[in-house]
């Protein structure tokens, strides 16, 4: 396995941009999750998908952002009209099919919005 | 909702010695796992040990260990003959294992410093 993989890994924007990030994750690995981390703080999930189905988003999604798994493969997170306040790491990670309690993660990309 | 404490925002410990991190939970559910996540500097999370909470004994993975106390809520990580490759980020997370997404909850961690 070549791991989760993240691109960008780090992305400075001006407040207003829209940003799109991008999470490979591990071959046959049917869940994918999205999870943001600030300063200080462990990570918060943000959104879950099982193969292309996202089935789960929470509540600090705001409308501004949209992620979407098409064909159960790769996964993008968008960020539209950021604001400062979006300034976090976006962590994904992604579990396979027979311990889907176990995740491994992507090193994150660290988003900073001027 | 569950939630995830971790009391000791950082610690320190000499090379080779032992040092305990401390992890207590509040959830309602009865089947559960618990984590313990390293997350070393600008390197991505690496899952350390796992604990199913229907199990009474605690797991061990080679130096680190748990002392796992269902009743108390508490899940301790123990390390024992400290590395200085062991200086990182210490997460404490539960998931609940009913349903098909198993989302971690973090606590905040841990600051784990392991001077020579």
């Amino acid at each position: 396995d070549t791991g989760v993989s993240q691109d960008p890994r780090h992305k400075i924007t001006k407040r207003g941009q829209n940003v799109t990030f991008r999470c490979d994750p591990i071959s046959e690995h049917n869940r994918l999750y999205w999870y943001r981390q600030t300063l200080g703080q462990g990570p918060e999930f943000l959104t879950y998908f099982q193969n292309e189905a996202q089935l789960e988003k929470s509540r600090l999604l705001s409308d501004r952002f949209s992620a979407e798994r098409p064909k159960g493969s790769f996964s993008t997170l968008e960020i539209q009209r950021t604001e400062q306040g979006d300034s976090a790491m976006y962590l994904c990670a992604s579990s396979p099919r027979d311990r889907g309690n176990i995740q491994y993660f992507g090193a994150g990309t660290r988003l900073s919005v001027l | 909702a569950q939630t995830v404490t971790q009391s000791q925002p950082e610690m320190s410990v000499q090379e080779a010695e032992t040092v305990t991190l401390s992890c207590t939970y509040d959830t309602s559910e009865n089947n559960y796992y618990l984590f313990w996540y390293k997350q070393p500097p600008s390197r991505q999370m690496i899952l350390v040990i796992r604990q199913e909470a229907y199990k009474q004994q605690n797991a061990t993975e080679n130096r680190f260990s748990v002392n796992f106390q269902k009743a108390a809520k508490s899940f301790s990580l123990k390390i024992s003959d400290s590395q200085l490759g062991d200086t990182a980020m210490y997460f404490c997370a539960f998931v609940n294992s009913g349903g098909s997404n198993y989302k971690l909850t973090f606590g905040k961690g841990t600051l784990l410093t392991v001077n020579p």
